[in-house]
């Protein structure tokens, strides 16, 4: 079954880091550009960083910039978000999701392939 | 950054009626760019269109996209019992990728 799996999330206080992490299976990890997106609490989706198959190039939205980094670990087919000083407003359900080239010459991806979640609670 | 307006916020249909959901962008993108995603209370995401036409493996010919520039729509041409949930409209034109607020279609 191809699926992904986060976990990691927790309570954390505001400042704090965290580690989340992203397993794959059933399908070849290696191949694929990764995303994290998040939600938080009766809000919409927001894409929060991207990673190319080989960890070379890595994309954030602006407001994790400097503070989020995004990693993988293609021989343990897993993905990381570590979160460094945490935030209210990164309160959320953290999504990992496959991005599926479906015409990767015209620039057609979906994300396919999505977790449960993780939740962090930034909260003192 | 692109912004996606999707409307209406909430549409309250009866099953076996039709939805006309829109998703409108603050600039022009390629069609060819643009997702729609269904969520249901508790759950994922589910990945429905991409290319904004092309339906997602598994998703019903019920579901169709179409659009061009800066006006998408997602129509559901008969509604199911379980079709009632939240979409959202999201673009990868341009980065940062973003998402529409989302439209919850509700039972009437």
């Amino acid at each position: 079954e191809v699926q992904v799996v986060e976990s990691g999330g927790g309570l954390v206080q505001p400042g704090g880091s965290l580690r989340l992490s992203c397993e794959a299976s059933g399908f070849t990890f290696s191949t694929y550009w990764m995303a994290w997106v998040r939600q938080a609490p009766g809000k919409g989706l927001e894409w929060v960083a991207n990673i190319n198959q080989d960890g070379s190039e890595k994309y954030f939205v602006d407001s994790v910039k400097g503070r989020f980094t995004i990693s993988r670990d293609n021989a343990k087919n897993s993905m990381y978000l570590h979160m460094n000083s945490l935030r209210a407003d990164d309160t959320a359900v953290y999504y990992c999701a496959r991005i599926t080239p479906y015409a990767p010459g015209f620039g057609v991806y979906g994300m396919d392939v999505w977790g449960q979640g993780t939740t962090v609670t930034v909260s003192s | 950054e692109v912004v996606l307006t999707q409307s209406p916020g909430t549409l309250s249909l009866s099953p076996g009626e039709r939805a006309t959901l829109s998703c409108r962008a603050s600039q022009s993108i390629t069609s060819s760019h643009l997702a729609w995603y269904q969520q249901k209370p508790g759950q994922a995401p589910r990945l429905l269109m991409y290319g904004a036409s092309s339906r997602a493996t598994g998703i019903p010919d019920r579901f169709s996209g179409s659009g061009s520039g800066t006006d998408f729509t997602l129509t559901i041409s008969r509604l199911e019992p379980e079709d009632f949930a939240v979409y959202y409209c999201q673009q990868y034109s341009g980065s940062p990728w973003t998402f529409g607020q989302g439209t919850k279609v509700e039972i009437k």
